[in-house]
């Protein structure tokens, strides 16, 4: 099966700062990755499908980019409300792993 | 907007089985076109994508869960489900049910399941 490794595991920024987490695939997944943000006791929610497509709603500052192996999600300016979980997922064919997920808060 | 709903025991014993129904409203199971899943979530931890069924009942279950697991569908109540056998604290976990077709669209709100005695 096909893993996912997210890094960093937990990040800690000022309010403003531009934030790069990272997401590799073992093998070549093509285009198919979404980007998930959890909040605290909350459920996820999707930010981002094949690997760069904002979901309606979404933020402008959020943005991805990457494909085969290689991925990123990016927040250009980083907000309070940002402080999160986030998760990469791939869906080319199941098991839909996600990664292991990147903590993120304000310093 | 599709709603999904999970229902069941918050709390099982050691050895005993795990049961929980997730129920769609808003949008209809036998239309295809989308999965259905489950998804869990230990105390803490990350998600982790434990299986999903199609509405003809073709199946996917992740290895590590393939002897104890069985997701099932009724089309005519418009539900899917999740059996999990023989169930450890290690089973401990918040289950999500959840849409997807490619990315994952919409989530349960997600029930906290404690395994003890």
């Amino acid at each position: 099966d096909i893993q996912m490794t997210q890094s960093p595991s937990s990040l800690s920024a000022s309010v403003g700062d531009r934030l790069t987490i990272t997401c590799r695939a073992s093998q070549d997944i093509s285009n198919d990755l979404a980007w998930y943000q959890q909040k605290p006791g909350k459920v996820p929610k999707l930010l981002i499908y094949s690997a760069s497509t904002l979901q309606s709603g979404v933020p402008s500052r959020f943005s991805g980019s990457g494909s085969g192996t290689d991925f990123t999600l990016t927040i250009s300016s980083l907000q309070p409300e940002d402080v999160a979980t986030y998760y990469c997922q791939k869906y080319n064919s199941a098991p839909l792993t996600f990664g292991q997920g990147t903590k993120v808060d304000i310093k | 907007q599709v709603q999904l709903q999970e229902s069941g025991p918050g709390l099982v014993k050691p050895s005993q089985t795990l049961s929980l129904t997730c129920t769609v409203s808003g949008g209809s199971i036998s239309s295809g076109g989308y999965y259905w899943n489950w998804i869990r979530q230990h105390p803490g931890k990350g998600l982790e994508w434990i299986g999903y069924i199609y509405y003809t009942g073709n199946t996917y279950y992740i290895p590590s869960l393939r002897s104890r697991l069985t997701i099932s569908v009724d089309t005519s109540k418009n539900q899917f489900s999740l059996k999990l056998t023989s169930v450890t604290a290690a089973d401990t976990a918040v289950y999500f049910c959840a849409r997807n077709w490619g990315s994952i669209d919409s989530w349960g709100q997600g029930t906290l399941v404690t395994v003890s005695s």
